[in-house]
């Protein structure tokens, strides 16, 4: 998708290892978030960001920690992956539609598999 | 929980046939928004309808609101064999920047 990048597209780790997802836009876009896919239970937000070290917690931000030095690069950190952590996940950003209304763009997703 | 709750939550028709999508969410929103998600791909926004709204058209596809029952349906006309995919439905809270996704329909179109 234009100007949102994820890597990598998939990983497999081991159960205590930490983890880091990167997503990467070159579009300045000021919000970013990061979902998780789950058969069952669609995407749940897991933490998102409003800017610059500005991020706040979704609905499932347990075990996920998230940083954001940069505009363009928004990090998804797995402390101590475990199997519960096996997923699918989405970085997004907000773009404005039209007037303040605003939809999201979607990366290609990682594929992560703690074993 | 999910804000929104989709039915079906599978559909199979064959192509040519119409495709009716349902979404249920839980409280006061800005808009709702239609996205479709192709096998192994992240989601594409496909329409947005704000909460004054009852209907919109976008090509082949009608959305219809109904805020006072909080439900939203989506509509394929002539469906096609690359419409297969899961569609969901999200829902921007007033006050929050950050939608909130329904669990998916996952529609298949039979040639």
């Amino acid at each position: 998708d234009a100007g949102i990048t994820q890597s990598p597209r998939h990983k497999v780790t081991e159960t205590g290892t930490p983890v880091t997802l990167r997503c990467h836009q070159t579009e300045n876009h000021r919000y970013m978030y990061w979902y998780r896919q789950d058969p069952g239970h669609g995407l749940r937000l897991i933490h998102y960001s409003y800017g610059v070290k500005d991020t706040d917690k979704g609905e499932v931000s347990d075990g996920y920690s998230v940083s954001r030095s940069k505009t363009e690069d928004f990090l998804l950190t797995l402390e101590s992956a475990t199997s519960s952590q096996t997923s699918v996940y989405f970085c997004a950003i907000s773009e404005e539609l039209r007037g303040r209304e605003y939809g999201y763009t979607f990366g290609s997703g990682t594929r992560l598999t703690v074993v | 929980s999910q804000q929104g709750e989709e039915d079906p939550q599978a559909l199979s028709i064959q192509e040519g046939e119409n495709a009716t999508m349902n979404c249920s969410y839980k409280t006061s929103i800005n808009n709702l928004q239609w996205y479709r998600q192709n096998s192994g791909r992240g989601l594409v926004h496909l329409i947005l309808i704000r909460s004054n709204e009852r209907e919109k058209h976008s090509g082949r596809l009608r959305v219809t609101l109904d805020t006072s029952k909080k439900s939203s349906s989506l509509l394929i006309t002539a469906s096609r064999a690359a419409d297969t995919a899961s569609y969901f439905c999200a829902t921007a809270p007033q006050g929050a920047q950050k939608l909130v996704f329904g669990q998916g329909t996952r529609l298949t179109i039979n040639p």
